[in-house]
């Protein structure tokens, strides 16, 4: 069983330096989600495909934040020009909407993301 | 929007003794509720979930979690813990296209 797998696991930055992080969810999901998750707290969502649509963004989202899906299987979320606030674990999760519990998230490893 | 609120963030005990983490939430729409559990070193797993019918819900490794309507609650319980259950355990709610999830409970159980 193939889980959702997201690379690179870990990114050291220097503050200003653009960087991109690819997840590829479990193969026949077609729902993707991205979450953020600093210490001492609980995941918090970024953005969610259906396919290859975007069909919700987070607040959380700046303009410096976008990512893609492009055929609808794996995705990419880029930061541009990072700050230190940035740091974190970004969690990449999937789900089927053809699954007898379409809304059971099945998580990744995350990539922790600090910036200096 | 939906949201969680988990209590007591650090619980330290001993082997054998009981647990039980609360989950309050708040959402309008129908509910599916989760718990997940991240291990040391280890990604996010489901430990159990709601969706609907019998509100005592049984998960893996003897966890089990009660969902009680008229509380907005979703508790987790396991009457005997071992040293493996060590972890950080989160609380989720699942709407509009999102999980939202508490703090979560750093559960430290001393052998």
């Amino acid at each position: 069983d193939t889980g959702v797998s997201q690379d690179p696991r870990h990114k050291i930055t220097k503050r200003g330096q653009n960087v991109t992080f690819r997840c590829d969810p479990i193969s026949e999901h077609n729902r993707l989600y991205w979450y953020r998750q600093t210490l001492g707290q609980g995941p918090e969502f970024l953005t969610y495909f259906q396919n290859e649509a975007q069909l919700e963004k987070s607040r959380l989202l700046s303009d410096r934040f976008s990512a893609e899906r492009p055929k609808g299987s794996f995705s990419t979320l880029e930061i541009q020009r990072t700050e230190q606030g940035d740091s974190a674990m970004y969690l990449c999760a999937s789900s089927s909407e053809e699954n007898k519990f379409p809304y059971e998230q099945y998580f990744g490893p995350g990539t922790r993301l600090t910036v200096t | 929007a939906q949201s969680v609120s988990q209590h007591n963030h650090h619980v330290i005990l001993s082997e054998a003794a009981s647990l039980e983490l609360g989950c309050n939430y708040s959402y309008g729409g129908t509910v599916n509720l989760f718990w997940y559990v991240q291990y040391p070193g280890q990604h996010l797993q489901l430990l159990l979930k709601y969706f609907s019918g019998d509100p005592l819900v049984k998960g893996i490794k003897g966890f089990e979690a009660e969902f009680i309507k008229s509380k907005f609650s979703f508790n987790l319980r396991k009457p005997s813990v071992q040293w493996s259950d060590t972890a950080e355990y989160f609380c989720a709610v699942y709407g509009n296209n999102r999980l939202a999830f508490g703090k979560g409970n750093q559960v430290v159980v001393i052998p």
